[in-house]
């Protein structure tokens, strides 16, 4: 069973409009979230995180926000570039536990168009 | 810093034969883990290792999967014998200390076809 889901495989936004990915959890033992992004040939890279005593972060034009009680958070971009059209993943995490492992979602992959 | 190293890039291989996967983490760092990257599984976790320690294989998906650290600096994932199914990209990633908190780095992934 996925505790980790991104519901759309993929996304297309025209260039200068937002941009908004949404992950879901299951586990509610998970208080710390990233997200990456994943270009052809590359390996993730991450993009942002945020702690669960946190609703936001942002950084730029990236913006992650989290709602503990839906355990839902979005990554909103605004505005989108074509150098955003990538895959993102979301990811999750026990951090009070000792494992350091993040459990991955399968992806968005996210088209903005010039 | 030049990152996490894979080597091979790609890998082509036949069915039943031996494939080894190489992974150089960034110095400095505690922490490295192996994925596997599918379609239809996605991103998984295969194994987790911490101070050069085993610490988490329940992601590995059976014995013919391995994995070793003998130092601070390199680690090998070794499939023996290979099959089809396990066509896809691994990755190897480093962090710092292995903790939930810390920021994975990827390597750019070796992508395997068995034939």
């Amino acid at each position: 069973d996925q505790q980790v889901k991104q519901n759309s495989p993929s996304l297309s936004v025209q260039e200068g409009r937002i941009s908004i990915l949404n992950c879901d959890y299951t586990n509610s033992m998970f208080d710390y979230f990233l997200w990456y992004k994943k270009y052809p040939a590359e390996g993730p890279t991450f993009l942002i995180s945020i702690s669960s005593i946190k609703d936001k972060n942002e950084d730029g034009r990236f913006t992650v926000f989290l709602n503990k009680s839906a355990k839902h958070l979005s990554l909103h971009i605004v505005p989108s570039q074509p150098g955003d059209s990538a895959v993102y993943f979301c990811a999750a995490s026990a951090r009070s536990g000792s494992q350091g492992n993040l459990i991955f979602g399968k992806g968005t992959k996210l088209s903005v168009k010039p | 810093d030049a990152g996490v190293i894979q080597s091979p890039r790609h890998e082509v291989t036949e069915m039943g034969q031996e494939v080894t996967l190489r992974c150089k983490p960034i110095s400095g760092h505690n922490s490295l883990f192996w994925y596997r990257q599918t379609m239809m599984r996605g991103l998984e976790l295969l194994i987790y290792f911490n101070n050069n320690v085993p610490i988490d294989d329940s992601g590995m998906p059976e014995d013919r999967f391995s994995a070793k650290m003998p130092n601070a600096s390199f680690s090998t994932l070794k499939i023996q014998p290979s099959e089809p199914r396990d066509s896809a990209v691994y990755f190897c990633a480093s962090s710092l200390w292995g903790l939930g908190a810390d920021t994975q780095y990827f390597g750019p992934g070796t992508r395997l076809t068995v034939l």
